[in-house]
């Protein structure tokens, strides 16, 4: 099993400018998130979803979007990209049922974005 | 509100000086409290959960302990491969969302040969 997969692994994008970030896991999780990682604030929920076709807002969605159009993919799309933006962009995805017992959320490796 | 403080910020030992990262937590109810590991430029990695009050856990060098307001991670005669930042993280019983979890800022650990 890959996991949890992550492209691209870096990007830098012009204010203004749009794209995706794409997260893939192999495992059949149901449940899957968007997280933001800045110095010094921890990891900040963007978005979740809790299953094929739903998505929520986290601590801190705006300027993001989100779709879950397969179970196995989740989608983060900034259509306007700040320099605001500018951070590590982590995936994690978990069984409703805890795969092991204990819940534990499964990340992906990141995306590191850079908006000038 | 939901919070999750953690410290120190950053901790330097010498190889074999056992120390312990602390994570104070204040939550409507814990469903669960997280550790994990993360190394330079990758994604957190899963060390432990721990439930309810005075739970502890083990994994070679390292065990965590739960309080009802904090949780320590213990790390016994650390070698250089443990360096990396400690995360910890607590899932509200109470929440709106699915699983949901509130991250600390972490504890940087080097530990010098």
């Amino acid at each position: 099993n890959a996991g949890v997969t992550q492209t691209p692994k870096f990007r830098v994008l012009k204010t203004g400018q749009s794209m995706t970030l794409l997260c893939a896991q192999d495992m059949n999780h149901e449940y899957m998130y968007w997280y933001r990682q800045d110095p010094g604030m921890g990891l900040r929920l963007i978005h979740y979803s809790v299953g094929e076709g739903t998505t929520a807002k986290g601590e801190v969605p705006d300027g993001y979007n989100v779709s879950r159009l397969k179970k196995q993919n989740f989608l983060l799309g900034l259509e306007s990209a700040a320099p605001s933006q500018t951070s590590v962009y982590f995936c994690a995805s978990i069984s409703r049922q805890g795969s092991s017992g204990y819940n534990e959320q499964f990340f992906g490796p990141g995306t590191r974005l850079t908006v000038l | 509100e939901d919070q999750v403080t953690q410290s120190p910020e950053a901790l330097r030992l010498q190889e074999g000086e056992s120390s312990s990262l602390n994570c104070s937590y204040t939550v409507s109810g814990l469903r669960g409290l997280f550790w994990y590991r993360q190394d330079p430029g990758k994604g957190p990695e899963f060390l432990f959960t721990l439930y309810s009050a005075g739970e502890e856990k083990e994994k070679e060098r390292l065990k965590a302990t739960l309080t009802k307001k904090e949780s320590f991670l213990h790390i016994t005669a650390p070698k250089p491969e443990d360096s990396a930042t400690y995360l910890c993280a607590v899932e509200p019983r109470f929440q709106t969302g699915a699983n949901n979890l509130f991250f600390g800022t972490g504890t940087r650990l080097t530990v010098i040969p």
